[in-house]
Parts: C-alpha cells; sequence; structure tokens
C-alpha cells in the first residue's frame, strides 16, 4: 500500500530564515506531487506541483521554491522567510497522469515569529 | 477563474440530526468533484468522489449530489455522531490537463452529545 510522509510536524522559524519541509511517498512509482498552504479558516492553495524528477510548475508566485531530487521525494525551500508564510503545508501525491484523486500527507504547521 | 464556496463556514447540531453541507463552483466545466474531511491540524481524506457524468455518489451515512448545470454539491450526513466533528472541504478538479483540485474554505462541524 502507498503511504505519505511529511516533516517536520511542526516547526516555528524566525523571520528571514531558511526552510526546508520534506515529503516522501512508498509503495508507487513516478507519482505526481503537490504542495499545498493552508492559512487559517481558509482552503487549500496549490503552490506547486510535478510529474516527474526535476519538473516542477508553480501556481502562486512567492518566496517559495520546490524541488524533486527523487522519483518519490518532494522539497518545499524558503531562502528566507516571511511573517506571511505561516500556515499549515500539506503534500500529495496522486497517480502517473494525475489518477483520480489526491492522497494527502499528515501536513506541516509552519508559524514565522 | 473558478471559485469555489462553502456554505455554511461553521455548523454545530446535536448528536443524531440529518445536516445538510453545500458547495458551489463558478464554472461548469469540471472533471469532478470530491468531499473531503479535515481533522484539525491532520491531512485530508477523500470521503466521495463524483464524476462530472454522475448525479450522486453514497458511502455509509454519507450521500453527495453533483448539480453541474447549477454549480451546485451537497454532502448531505444522516444521523449525525460526535465522531463526524472535522472540517468538510469540497475541491472540484478542472477539466483538462493535470489533477488539478480548487478548494473550497470548508465548513466546521461540531455534533454535540
Amino acid at each position: 500500500s502507498q503511504t505519505i510522509h511529511q516533516w517536520p510536524a511542526t516547526l516555528v522559524q524566525p523571520v528571514g530564515s531558511p526552510l526546508s519541509l520534506e515529503c516522501t511517498v512508498e509503495g508507487t512509482s513516478n507519482p505526481n506531487l503537490y504542495w499545498y498552504r493552508q492559512a487559517a479558516g481558509r482552503g487549500l492553495q496549490l503552490l506547486f506541483y510535478s510529474v516527474g524528477i526535476g519538473q516542477i510548475s508553480s501556481e502562486v508566485p512567492q518566496n517559495l521554491s520546490a524541488s524533486r531530487p527523487q522519483d518519490r521525494q518532494f522539497i518545499l525551500s524558503s531562502k528566507k522567510l516571511l511573517l506571511s508564510d505561516s500556515g499549515f503545508y500539506l503534500c500529495a501525491w496522486s497517480l502517473e497522469g494525475g489518477g483520480e484523486t489526491q492522497y494527502f500527507g499528515p501536513g506541516t504547521r509552519l508559524l514565522v515569529l | 477563474k473558478q471559485e469555489v464556496t462553502q456554505i455554511p463556514a461553521a455548523l454545530s447540531v446535536p448528536e443524531g440530526e440529518n445536516l445538510v453541507l453545500n458547495c458551489s463552483f463558478t464554472d461548469s466545466a469540471i472533471y469532478n468533484l470530491q468531499w473531503f474531511r479535515q481533522d484539525p491540524g491532520k491531512g485530508l481524506t477523500s470521503l466521495l468522489l463524483i464524476q462530472s457524468s454522475q448525479r450522486e455518489q453514497t458511502s455509509g451515512r454519507l450521500n453527495a449530489s453533483l448539480d453541474k448545470s447549477s454549480g451546485r454539491s451537497t454532502l448531505y450526513i444522516a444521523a449525525s455522531q460526535p465522531g463526524d466533528s472535522a472540517t468538510y472541504l469540497c475541491a472540484v478538479r478542472i477539466s483538462g490537463g493535470y489533477n488539478k483540485l480548487i478548494f473550497g474554505a470548508g465548513t466546521r462541524l461540531a455534533v454535540h452529545p
């Protein structure tokens, strides 16, 4: 069966510090991968998606970036965090080609102070 | 631009009540519509997926309907239980391309004994 992991679960970072959030998927090959951000009381906003190694598409311009160094690894990064980067970050995967649904990880709660 | 709205934003009901959550979307050209459940501080779990050609889907005490022409979907929960307390998110997959989901802000449900 497939599983998706995210870490860390919680992170408190000062403004201006770097960020690296990791997501890994097990039990499937060539998945589509997604990074979402969820602000308090709001829906999920798609940040990045990837259909393969090294292939990243950005949905929203921001100071975040994403990378996919391996087939089942997806990393969200920032060189300098802003207060507005606080939120709940969710990684998701779907079958190659899109699939019918997306499967979500447990999320990382980021607080920027 | 596709926008998804969920009403009400929050709902508190006594145990045993039947309830309806509403979702509306502005562009009827959708591939499918999904209802997700999110427990506090957790990831999303898919509840029901309705293809654009379908009218409804049922799973246990849950029934979701889709009226694509009017841009509406409802999630019906029968005989609500305290364990149903969570945030319910509606998401539409826009036609074509990769599996891109547009989410509503969710309805926060509290079922009290």
